[in-house]
């Protein structure tokens, strides 16, 4: 079952622009995480956010959490045309450990 | 070492073999998953070892049977699957006993079912 729902599903933007994406699920939570999937390969973990937690930073990337509205945002900011990827955010279930729930994914394409 | 390794990277079987997926970490994590993504769809959890002992079973059909053999090794043995169980299949490790941990994920084996 999924628990996250990224929007948009697909975004495409210019290199240098900020890229905005969205994220909302159902349940609560320990803490949410982005990762990035280049390509339909592995994914790679971005940033941890803490159910505490109402925004934090990482280089380019900035995420807030808000846990009454059941949502998160990840904003890349200066986008590269590398940064082309799907983005997914993902939860845990409260009560399990590391017990990943992925959102359906936001497709983003950075044109150079 | 912050890789999962994971083999083959490609297999294409046919409905009647059988074949295993490997899954080796030597980040002395002790959770283990696996997870299954179809195209353009996300991850979904298949299984979850803790310590070595299965955990998690996300009423997975019998034709997937996982093992665990020790804590850096995880297998997933395929028999008489189907067409539809053609996707890419992540295995990925953890921290244990805590909420509050990054998983890694390996490249993943893409399999095709015939």
């Amino acid at each position: 079952s999924q628990q996250g729902e990224e929007d948009p599903q697909a975004l495409s933007i210019q290199e240098g622009e900020n890229a905005t994406m969205n994220c909302s699920y159902k349940t609560s939570i320990n803490n949410l995480q982005w990762y990035r999937q280049n390509s339909g390969r592995g994914l790679v973990h971005l940033i941890l956010i803490r159910s505490n937690e109402r925004e934090k930073h990482s280089g380019r990337l900035r995420v807030t959490l808000d846990t009454s509205k059941k949502s998160s945002s990840l904003l890349i900011t200066a986008s590269r045309a590398a940064d082309t990827a799907s983005y997914f955010c993902a939860t845990d279930r409260r009560g399990s450990q590391g017990n990943l729930i992925f959102g359906k994914g936001t497709k983003l394409s950075v044109k150079p | 070492d912050t890789e999962v390794t994971q083999t083959p990277k490609h297999l294409v079987m046919g409905m009647t073999n059988k074949k295993s997926l490997k899954c080796e970490q030597h980040m002395g994590h002790r959770a283990m998953y696996w997870y299954k993504q179809k195209a353009k769809k996300p991850p979904e959890l298949m299984f979850v070892y803790s310590y070595e002992k299965l955990s998690i079973n996300e009423s997975v059909p019998s034709r997937f049977s996982p093992e665990c053999p020790n804590s850096s090794l995880l297998n997933l043995h395929l028999h008489a699957l189907q067409p539809e169980d053609s996707a890419l299949y992540l295995c990925a490790s953890s921290h244990a006993g805590t909420f509050h941990t990054e998983a890694f994920f390996g490249q993943g084996t893409r399999l095709t079912v015939v």
